[in-house]
Protein backbone atom coordinates (compact mmCIF):
# COMPACT_ATOMS: atom_id res chain seq x y z
CA UNK A 1 0.00 0.00 0.00
CA UNK A 2 2.64 2.32 -1.20
CA UNK A 3 4.31 2.95 2.27
CA UNK A 4 1.36 4.31 4.15
CA UNK A 5 -0.28 3.34 7.65
CA UNK A 6 -2.50 4.92 9.10
CA UNK A 7 -3.61 4.15 12.99
CA UNK A 8 -5.07 3.63 14.60
CA UNK A 9 -7.54 1.54 11.91
CA UNK A 10 -10.33 1.71 14.22
CA UNK A 11 -11.55 3.64 16.90
CA UNK A 12 -14.88 4.41 19.41
CA UNK A 13 -14.44 7.15 21.42
CA UNK A 14 -16.96 9.26 23.23
CA UNK A 15 -18.93 12.71 22.67
CA UNK A 16 -16.87 15.45 23.09
CA UNK A 17 -13.26 13.53 23.22
CA UNK A 18 -10.02 14.67 21.33
CA UNK A 19 -8.86 12.69 19.30
CA UNK A 20 -6.11 12.25 17.23
CA UNK A 21 -5.49 9.93 13.89
CA UNK A 22 -2.01 9.25 12.89
CA UNK A 23 -0.99 8.94 8.72
CA UNK A 24 2.61 7.78 8.51
CA UNK A 25 4.59 7.55 4.46
CA UNK A 26 7.84 6.09 3.74
CA UNK A 27 7.95 7.25 0.63
CA UNK A 28 8.65 10.96 1.00
CA UNK A 29 5.64 12.49 -0.97
CA UNK A 30 5.57 16.18 -0.66
CA UNK A 31 1.61 16.41 -0.19
CA UNK A 32 -0.82 14.63 2.06
CA UNK A 33 -4.51 14.30 2.16
CA UNK A 34 -7.12 13.69 5.10
CA UNK A 35 -10.46 12.69 3.53
CA UNK A 36 -13.73 11.42 4.93
CA UNK A 37 -15.79 8.56 3.40
CA UNK A 38 -19.49 8.09 4.49
CA UNK A 39 -22.32 6.00 2.62
CA UNK A 40 -23.52 7.45 -0.53
CA UNK A 41 -21.23 9.99 -0.65
CA UNK A 42 -17.67 10.88 -2.95
CA UNK A 43 -14.71 11.19 -0.58
CA UNK A 44 -14.73 14.76 0.93
CA UNK A 45 -11.12 16.36 1.59
CA UNK A 46 -10.92 17.53 4.90
CA UNK A 47 -7.32 19.12 5.01
CA UNK A 48 -4.71 18.75 2.73
CA UNK A 49 -0.36 19.45 3.44
CA UNK A 50 1.58 20.97 0.58
CA UNK A 51 4.74 20.71 2.91
CA UNK A 52 6.31 20.72 6.43
CA UNK A 53 4.15 23.44 8.37
CA UNK A 54 1.91 24.01 5.36
CA UNK A 55 -1.53 22.96 5.58
CA UNK A 56 -4.82 24.39 4.40
CA UNK A 57 -8.30 23.47 4.61
CA UNK A 58 -10.49 21.12 2.31
CA UNK A 59 -14.00 21.52 1.59
CA UNK A 60 -15.46 20.01 5.31
CA UNK A 61 -12.83 21.07 7.48
CA UNK A 62 -15.07 22.43 10.44
CA UNK A 63 -14.43 20.69 13.61
CA UNK A 64 -10.83 19.28 11.90
CA UNK A 65 -7.24 20.59 12.81
CA UNK A 66 -4.63 19.32 11.35
CA UNK A 67 -0.02 19.22 11.75
CA UNK A 68 2.52 18.26 10.29
CA UNK A 69 5.98 18.88 11.77
CA UNK A 70 7.58 16.37 9.92
CA UNK A 71 7.50 15.01 5.86
CA UNK A 72 6.47 11.49 7.06
CA UNK A 73 3.74 12.45 9.55
CA UNK A 74 0.17 14.37 9.12
CA UNK A 75 -2.23 14.30 12.07
CA UNK A 76 -5.83 14.53 12.39
CA UNK A 77 -7.31 15.90 14.95
CA UNK A 78 -10.99 16.15 16.20
CA UNK A 79 -10.70 18.77 19.34
CA UNK A 80 -14.45 17.60 20.65
CA UNK A 81 -15.34 14.35 18.68
CA UNK A 82 -19.02 14.28 17.34
CA UNK A 83 -21.86 12.19 15.95
CA UNK A 84 -21.61 13.48 12.53
CA UNK A 85 -17.78 12.89 12.46
CA UNK A 86 -18.15 9.03 12.63
CA UNK A 87 -16.90 8.27 9.24
CA UNK A 88 -14.44 6.60 7.62
CA UNK A 89 -11.09 8.59 7.51
CA UNK A 90 -8.64 8.11 4.37
CA UNK A 91 -5.15 9.32 4.38
CA UNK A 92 -3.54 10.27 0.86
CA UNK A 93 -0.18 11.42 -0.87
CA UNK A 94 1.36 12.40 -3.77
CA UNK A 95 4.17 13.43 -5.30
CA UNK A 96 2.55 16.54 -7.13
CA UNK A 97 -0.93 18.37 -6.11
CA UNK A 98 -4.14 17.15 -8.21
CA UNK A 99 -4.22 19.20 -11.50
CA UNK A 100 -0.99 17.02 -12.44
CA UNK A 101 -1.02 13.74 -13.29
CA UNK A 102 0.84 11.99 -10.74
CA UNK A 103 -0.98 9.25 -9.04
CA UNK A 104 -1.78 9.64 -5.42
CA UNK A 105 -1.95 7.03 -2.98
CA UNK A 106 -4.68 6.24 -0.29
CA UNK A 107 -3.76 4.47 2.93
CA UNK A 108 -6.26 1.75 4.49
CA UNK A 109 -8.59 4.25 6.40
CA UNK A 110 -9.31 4.32 10.03
CA UNK A 111 -13.25 3.85 10.90
CA UNK A 112 -13.95 5.76 13.27
CA UNK A 113 -17.03 5.74 15.58
CA UNK A 114 -18.17 8.17 18.20
CA UNK A 115 -21.15 7.37 20.44
CA UNK B 1 -21.91 23.58 -9.29
CA UNK B 2 -18.90 20.70 -9.83
CA UNK B 3 -20.09 17.49 -9.72
CA UNK B 4 -19.59 14.01 -10.49
CA UNK B 5 -22.23 11.41 -11.34
CA UNK B 6 -21.58 7.68 -11.63
CA UNK B 7 -23.70 5.54 -12.93
CA UNK B 8 -25.38 2.75 -12.05
CA UNK B 9 -25.01 2.83 -8.31
CA UNK B 10 -24.47 -1.06 -8.30
CA UNK B 11 -24.41 -3.62 -10.59
CA UNK B 12 -24.57 -7.84 -10.46
CA UNK B 13 -22.61 -9.50 -13.32
CA UNK B 14 -21.45 -13.28 -13.57
CA UNK B 15 -17.93 -13.99 -13.87
CA UNK B 16 -16.31 -13.90 -17.51
CA UNK B 17 -18.98 -11.33 -18.44
CA UNK B 18 -18.08 -7.87 -19.51
CA UNK B 19 -19.44 -4.45 -17.92
CA UNK B 20 -19.16 -1.04 -18.28
CA UNK B 21 -19.75 1.76 -15.20
CA UNK B 22 -20.69 5.43 -16.60
CA UNK B 23 -19.19 8.68 -15.26
CA UNK B 24 -20.91 12.17 -16.08
CA UNK B 25 -19.48 15.33 -14.98
CA UNK B 26 -20.18 18.98 -14.88
CA UNK B 27 -16.30 20.34 -13.68
CA UNK B 28 -14.81 22.96 -15.20
CA UNK B 29 -12.07 24.49 -15.93
CA UNK B 30 -11.42 20.22 -16.38
CA UNK B 31 -7.96 19.15 -15.44
CA UNK B 32 -7.95 14.83 -15.30
CA UNK B 33 -9.83 12.43 -14.73
CA UNK B 34 -9.23 9.24 -12.57
CA UNK B 35 -10.98 5.89 -12.11
CA UNK B 36 -9.98 4.11 -8.63
CA UNK B 37 -11.00 0.92 -7.56
CA UNK B 38 -12.00 0.15 -3.56
CA UNK B 39 -12.13 -3.00 -2.18
CA UNK B 40 -14.14 -3.44 0.67
CA UNK B 41 -12.21 -2.06 4.05
CA UNK B 42 -9.31 -1.05 2.05
CA UNK B 43 -8.23 2.26 0.43
CA UNK B 44 -8.72 3.12 -2.90
CA UNK B 45 -5.77 1.96 -5.43
CA UNK B 46 -5.46 4.38 -9.11
CA UNK B 47 -6.68 2.18 -11.98
CA UNK B 48 -6.19 5.24 -14.86
CA UNK B 49 -5.70 9.13 -15.50
CA UNK B 50 -6.20 10.96 -18.49
CA UNK B 51 -6.19 14.17 -18.66
CA UNK B 52 -8.48 17.06 -22.01
CA UNK B 53 -6.31 15.40 -24.91
CA UNK B 54 -6.76 11.57 -23.91
CA UNK B 55 -9.55 9.36 -25.16
CA UNK B 56 -8.71 6.03 -23.80
CA UNK B 57 -6.28 4.77 -21.24
CA UNK B 58 -6.07 0.80 -20.28
CA UNK B 59 -5.08 -0.97 -16.95
CA UNK B 60 -5.36 -4.74 -18.48
CA UNK B 61 -8.66 -5.59 -18.60
CA UNK B 62 -9.68 -1.97 -17.45
CA UNK B 63 -9.91 0.38 -19.95
CA UNK B 64 -11.22 4.13 -19.55
CA UNK B 65 -12.72 6.24 -22.17
CA UNK B 66 -13.26 9.76 -22.12
CA UNK B 67 -15.27 12.54 -24.15
CA UNK B 68 -14.42 15.90 -22.77
CA UNK B 69 -16.80 17.60 -24.88
CA UNK B 70 -19.67 15.89 -23.75
CA UNK B 71 -18.01 15.39 -20.00
CA UNK B 72 -18.53 11.64 -19.90
CA UNK B 73 -16.03 8.64 -18.97
CA UNK B 74 -16.32 4.80 -19.04
CA UNK B 75 -15.15 1.77 -17.40
CA UNK B 76 -14.89 -1.01 -19.45
CA UNK B 77 -14.08 -4.49 -17.57
CA UNK B 78 -13.05 -7.41 -19.88
CA UNK B 79 -13.92 -10.84 -19.07
CA UNK B 80 -14.61 -10.07 -15.07
CA UNK B 81 -13.32 -12.00 -12.36
CA UNK B 82 -14.32 -12.28 -8.62
CA UNK B 83 -11.49 -10.29 -7.61
CA UNK B 84 -13.19 -7.19 -9.52
CA UNK B 85 -16.14 -7.44 -6.96
CA UNK B 86 -15.56 -3.97 -5.45
CA UNK B 87 -16.48 0.15 -5.50
CA UNK B 88 -15.41 2.28 -8.68
CA UNK B 89 -14.86 5.60 -7.85
CA UNK B 90 -14.79 8.20 -10.63
CA UNK B 91 -12.57 11.49 -9.87
CA UNK B 92 -12.22 14.27 -11.21
CA UNK B 93 -9.92 17.68 -10.93
CA UNK B 94 -10.69 21.03 -10.92
CA UNK B 95 -7.99 22.84 -13.17
CA UNK B 96 -8.08 26.07 -10.66
CA UNK B 97 -4.68 25.70 -9.67
CA UNK B 98 -5.60 24.20 -6.04
CA UNK B 99 -6.30 21.27 -4.61
CA UNK B 100 -9.68 20.28 -5.75
CA UNK B 101 -11.10 17.41 -6.61
CA UNK B 102 -14.72 15.84 -7.05
CA UNK B 103 -15.40 12.42 -6.07
CA UNK B 104 -18.14 10.71 -7.51
CA UNK B 105 -20.09 7.89 -4.97
CA UNK B 106 -18.85 5.40 -7.03
CA UNK B 107 -20.39 1.73 -8.53
CA UNK B 108 -20.62 -1.02 -6.06
CA UNK B 109 -19.64 -4.13 -8.52
CA UNK B 110 -20.55 -7.88 -7.58
CA UNK B 111 -19.11 -10.56 -9.77
CA UNK B 112 -20.83 -13.99 -9.28
CA UNK B 113 -19.66 -17.09 -10.03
Amino acid sequence: DAGITQSPRHKVTETGTPVTLRCHQTENHRYMYWYRQDPGHGLRLIHYSYGVKDTDKGEVSDGYSVSRSKTEDFLLTLESATSSQTSVYFCAISESPPLSNTEAFFGQGTRLTVV
Amino acid sequence: KNQVEQSPQSLIILEGKNCTLQCNYTVSPFSNLRWYKQDTGRGPVSLTIMTFSENTKSNGRYTATLDADTKQSSLHITASQLSDSASYICVVSVNTGGFKTIFGAGTRLFVKA
